[in-house]
């Protein structure tokens, strides 16, 4: 039930295409989901992060999409960069409780933008 | 300001070695985590310090022994490791408390260990 299950465990994209990730939990208490970009030798970086009461949030070429309903989110990178390249991690993580700044991570995407 | 700061970058030990990681933030954060991070997986948490004591600890091998001697600094002892254990070692923190981006950890560039 901790688990964030990430898919597509890799992905090509061409210059200027649209880069999607999805995640999905079982977890209901969890109620923050950051997205992390990591490239390679260095620390994870926060790119964007959303709380389950919006459906949507976007930063630039990064939007996040929330679906309560059905337990999943999304990062999509519009017009994506050769220097997008790089792996995405989804988490989450719930505000309470024992658990409380544990981030539960997915398995990570690694992104490969061709120019 | 959103950097935490690890020392030393790389790290070549011996399995008899007594060695140490350093991490360190001034954002004025209450809590500081230790993650361990093998190829191509994601960051694995081992300890969690809120308010500068130990809060969480994943039973993590007493190999390693983490110290928070103040709210800004995070210390990892590192002793008697295998070579298993090599891996990039992951220094976070975040404001520690509930509500607005209170949960937003925030990583350090991390240390890469290599024991053998």
């Amino acid at each position: 039930q901790q688990q964030v299950k990430q898919s597509p465990q890799s992905l090509i994209v061409q210059k200027g295409g649209i880069s999607i990730i999805n995640c999905a939990y079982e977890n209901t208490a969890f109620d923050y989901f950051p997205w992390y970009q990591q490239f390679p030798g260095k620390g994870p970086a926060l790119l964007i992060a959303i709380r389950p009461d919006v459906s949507e949030k976007k930063e630039g070429r990064f939007t996040i999409s929330f679906n309560k309903s059905a337990k999943q989110f999304s990062l999509h990178i519009m017009d994506s960069q050769p220097g997008d390249s790089a792996t995405y991690f989804c988490a989450a993580t719930m505000n309470g409780g024992t658990s409380y700044g544990k981030l539960t991570f997915g398995q990570g995407t690694i992104l490969t933008v061709h120019p | 300001d959103t950097e935490v700061t690890q020392t030393p970058k790389h790290l070549v030990m011996g399995m008899t070695n007594k060695k140490s990681l350093k991490c360190e933030q001034h954002m004025g954060h209450r809590a500081m985590y230790w993650y361990k991070q093998k190829a191509k997986k994601p960051p694995e948490l081992m300890f969690v310090y809120s308010y500068e004591k130990l809060s969480i600890n994943e039973s993590v091998p007493s190999r390693f022994s983490p110290e928070c001697p103040n709210s800004s600094l995070l210390n990892l002892h590192l002793h008697a490791l295998q070579p298993e254990d090599s891996a990039l070692y992951l220094c976070a923190s975040s404001q520690n408390w509930p509500g607005q981006g209170g949960q937003t950890q925030y990583f350090g560039p991390g240390t890469r260990l290599l024991v053998l």
